[in-house]
């Protein structure tokens, strides 16, 4: 079974420019979360999918960030203009929902290097 | 607002030694979660813990989950080099449905085992 697949895997750009993520979950997960992860820090929620549905953002820095999922399946997370403070490992998750016990499965992750 | 705190957040082991991370939390949950993450690398879902009492082992590794007391441990036995990554806990947030999947992780704990 694939994975759930992120790209790019590395990305460096310089402050208030604009950077896009893509994600692709694991086939048949209708739950999807972007995860922001600081380094020497856990994982903090960005941004929670149902479908094409969002079910919770509120961690999202809204005057900077974006995030879409189109037709349910694939996202982009947009940051424009990025920060410094921005540099981080951007995570993707997905799980099925299903009853009371559901796991969310990580991509490897987008390191973002803002300089 | 659900708040999860690991230690110790560094902890340096010999090999054949046995240790224990602990894992509190503030808010009623139902749902833990223990991953491993390697440099430079995502997360691997270690444990699920489901309800009080509930202990799983795997290998070296041993989780258990004290809903009452709002605390997990993860205990190591004979630790051996390949053991040596950053151990996340990570609690299952929201009341139910679709906010099923959401995680709050804590800080994480750097383990090396040293020969």
């Amino acid at each position: 079974e694939a994975g759930v697949a992120q790209s790019p895997r590395y990305k460096i750009i310089e402050k208030r420019q604009s950077v896009a993520f893509w994600c692709n979950p694991i086939s048949g997960h209708a739950t999807l979360y972007w995860y922001q992860q600081i380094l020497g820090q856990g994982p903090k929620l960005l941004i929670q999918f149902q479908n094409n549905g969002v079910v919770d953002d509120s961690q999202l820095p809204k005057d900077r960030f974006s995030a879409e999922r189109l037709k349910g399946v694939d996202s982009t997370l947009k940051i424009q203009p990025a920060k410094l403070e921005d540099s981080a490992v951007y995570l993707c998750a997905s799980s099925l929902l299903e009853g009371v016990y559901t796991e969310a499965f990580f991509g490897q992750g987008t390191r973002l290097t803002v300089v | 607002e659900l708040k999860v705190e690991q230690n110790p957040l560094f902890l340096s082991m010999q090999e054949e030694k046995n240790y224990t991370i602990y894992c509190n939390y503030s808010t009623t949950s139902d749902r833990l979660y223990w991953y491993r993450q390697d440099p430079g690398k995502s997360l691997e879902s270690l444990f699920v813990l489901l309800s009080n009492g509930a202990v799983k082992q795997e290998g070296r590794l041993m989780a258990s989950l004290d809903t009452k007391a709002r605390l997990s441990t993860l205990h190591i036995t004979a630790a051996v080099h390949d053991l040596s990554a950053t151990y996340f806990c990570a609690v299952g947030d929201g009341a139910g449905g679709t906010s099923y999947g959401k995680l709050t992780f804590g800080q994480g704990t750097i383990l090396t085992v040293h020969p």
